[in-house]
């Protein structure tokens, strides 16, 4: 089946730098993408998300870039802080006759992110 | 609090054992969903619901069963334990499948070892 992935398994940054984290995807019919961030025994909690038919989308501190030409999208952290320290996860669904697929999220392997201080 | 409740957040089972998975939500969501996580690896949808009384199968439906009797609830039942099925399970809640992530709440997983 297709699947996300990501080419990243970890990074390491220092505090106040910018991160950057990228996926790719394959399933070319995919039209939904979100971002979740994952703390130690907890639940995965969404960051932002973005459809299709736009390229960005920001949103506190982060941003979205997709570039559906070469199935690509990456999370932008701006001065990113120790309590980002996280697994990041890229998530895709696409959407079929009758909508229902939506609920079908494929998830990348996930990115751990860590903010030295 | 409102959010999505899973119990228990933790569970031992032998070889052969059955068990239920809870999983409740207050938001009134439509769409409920299983996922588990294995190391090293994002999340795989086992089953999902779309509203009470409907469900399909996931990415990894095989060895669980599921049902939607109520709009707030959506256990998930291990019918027979294997050890491939240890893992961290989520369940999470949305108010429809086009708002899936924007309004996606998950609960706080349940970590089930399988001996």
């Amino acid at each position: 089946g297709e699947s996300v992935g990501l080419h990243l398994p970890t990074l390491s940054v220092q505090e106040g730098d910018n991160s950057i984290i990228n996926c790719a995807y394959s399933n070319s019919a995919s039209d939904y993408f979100i971002w979740y961030k994952q703390e130690s025994g907890k639940g995965p909690q969404f960051i932002i998300d973005i459809r299709s038919n736009m390229d960005k989308r920001q949103g506190q501190r982060v941003t979205v870039l997709l570039n559906k030409t070469v199935k690509h999208l990456s999370l932008q952290i701006a001065a990113t802080q120790p309590g980002d320290s996280a697994v990041y996860f890229c998530a895709e669904t696409s959407s079929n006759a009758g909508g229902t697929s939506y609920g079908k999220l494929t998830f990348g392997q996930g990115t751990i992110l860590t903010v030295h201080p | 609090n409102a959010g999505v409740t899973q119990t228990p957040k933790f569970q031992v089972l032998k070889t052969g054992q059955s068990m239920t998975l809870q999983c409740a939500q207050d938001m009134n969501h439509e769409y409920m969903s299983w996922y588990r996580q294995d190391p090293g690896m994002g999340l795989r949808l086992i089953h999902y619901s779309v509203g009470a009384g409907i469900t399909d199968q996931g990415e990894v439906p095989n060895g669980y069963n599921v049902s939607r009797s109520t709009t707030e609830d959506f256990p998930l039942r291990l019918l027979s334990a294997a050890p491939s099925q240890t893992s961290v399970y989520f369940c999470a809640s949305s108010y429809s499948p086009r708002t899936l992530g924007t309004e996606a709440f998950f609960g706080q997983g349940t970590r089930l070892t399988v001996v």
